[in-house]
């Protein structure tokens, strides 16, 4: 089974930019994974950001976007708030319909 | 809107078993898979399988094969996870999510004695 692998914890500034990358044990990450960004608060459930590489949901704000970057699936945060501090994960999606999860990224806005 | 409203907390002895439903509304059900996750207390997001909603195909993820079962009732767009012989290390929030990754509230199952 493929490793998705995500940064363990990640700071940021009040303001700044970070960006939160996703790999793949099996090689570059592609558009075809289809990569997911979701956002996990403590004691919530998660919330998708992202979907499909770059596309946001409604309720994405604006400062989150996601892409393809040196052969991971990145998401870039632009302008850190201080209610962005959470756990980030990142889903890719594999032949045979599977699907695995990053281990998630602990970002601390600071 | 989708909305994928669970079941409320379960708390169970070890050898049990519980049922976990997912009730979805604000979208044809049976056009999404389903998707079940699972995520012990202070860990990751761990993906179980999911279940095609169209035909009852379900596909589990390695890890969850035996004790796991994913089912339907279409009629009232509902999807359902069953543990049985429940163990400690089963203690866990469960969640539902469907259509694009729209996620339940989360169902926690607690295995004590």
């Amino acid at each position: 089974q493929a490793v998705v692998t995500q940064e363990p914890s990640l700071t940021v500034s009040p303001g700044g930019t970070v960006t939160l990358t996703c790999g793949s044990s099996t090689g570059a990450v592609t558009s075809g994974h289809y990569p997911y960004w979701f956002q996990q608060k403590p004691g919530q459930a998660p919330r998708t950001l992202i979907y499909d590489t770059s596309n946001k949901h409604s309720w994405t704000p604006a400062r989150f976007s996601g892409s393809l970057l040196g052969g991971k699936a990145a998401l870039t945060l632009s302008g850190a708030q201080p209610e962005d501090e959470a756990e980030y994960y990142c889903l890719l999606s594999y032949s045979g319909a599977l699907v695995v999860f990053g281990g998630g990224t602990k970002l601390t806005v600071l | 809107q989708v909305q994928l409203v669970q079941s409320g907390s379960e708390l169970k002895k070890p050898g049990a078993s519980v049922k976990v439903s997912c009730k979805a509304s604000g979208y044809t059900f049976t056009s999404y898979a389903m998707n079940w996750v699972r995520q012990a207390p202070g860990q990751g997001l761990e993906w179980m399988g999911w279940i095609n909603t169209n035909t009852g195909n379900p596909t589990y993820a390695q890890g969850f094969t035996g004790r796991f079962v994913f089912s339907l009732d279409t009629s009232v767009s509902t999807a359902y996870l069953q543990i049985s012989s429940l163990k400690a290390e089963d203690t866990a929030v469960y969640y539902c999510a469907s259509p694009t990754w729209d996620w339940g509230q989360g169902t926690l199952v607690t295995v004590s004695s």
